[in-house]
């Protein structure tokens, strides 16, 4: 299987609150899951990534969670600032071209 | 730095015109190039991506084809554009790592 499930589609969170996007997968082979950030008129860009031997990975207010038994990972947003309202997208890759995104999720942190 | 162009930047064509869509990359050397293509409020379709000169891999049959005369440059075209082929369309860039670098984007819109 080679989808990468992402939920919710959409999220509003309020200023100061946290921002959490989970995205699930069927291929073990997977192993480089990135997120990615993209602004309405712009390209996406890398905001932050992990690789399966890690839990946890951090990066200023955006924090990564893996769960390889489970086959899901999240993106945690903490102290969400309205200048982080945008679409994430989630995902895999296994190591050839081929890179498998989720649908997206829409983002709105609200003042 | 590497630096990726694309152009034009917006484009407005009737039913059944041709299309070209340039795209550059400047500040390396042999980048895995990609087209993709974003439908309003979706996520990202794959639709080509280049290894080489001349080295072309299509992941979805329609009406698009790419092309890529130079090292650091990938252009898209059609013959005869249809309605379904209006969206953002994307150009990437990828050497090594599996990180994409997105271009700022051609948002066409097929009347």
């Amino acid at each position: 299987q080679q989808q990468v499930k992402q939920s919710p589609q959409s999220l509003i969170v309020q200023k100061g609150g946290i921002s959490i996007i989970n995205c699930a997968y069927e291929n073990t082979a997977f192993d480089y899951f990135p997120w990615y950030q993209q602004f309405p008129g712009k390209g996406p860009a890398l905001l932050i990534a992990i690789r399966p031997d890690v839990s946890e990975k951090k990066e200023g207010r955006f924090t990564i969670s893996f769960n390889k038994s489970a086959k899901q990972f999240s993106l945690h947003i903490m102290d969400s600032q309205p200048g982080d309202s945008a679409t994430y997208f989630c995902a895999a890759s296994s190591g050839n071209y081929q890179l498998i995104w989720g649908a997206g999720t829409k983002l709105i942190i609200k003042p | 730095s590497q630096t990726i162009h694309q152009w034009p930047a917006t484009l407005v064509q009737p039913v059944g015109s041709p299309l070209s869509l340039e795209c550059t990359v400047e500040g390396t050397s042999n980048p895995n190039l990609y087209w993709y293509r974003q439908a309003a409020g979706r996520g990202l379709q794959l639709l080509f991506y280049s290894v080489g000169i001349g080295q072309i891999s299509s992941e979805v049959p329609q009406n698009l084809s790419a092309s890529r005369p130079q090292d650091r440059q990938f252009i898209l075209s059609s013959k005869k554009l249809l309605l379904s082929d209006s969206g953002f369309y994307l150009c990437a860039w990828s050497v090594l790592r599996r990180e994409r670098f997105f271009g700022p984007g051609t948002r066409l819109t097929v009347l």
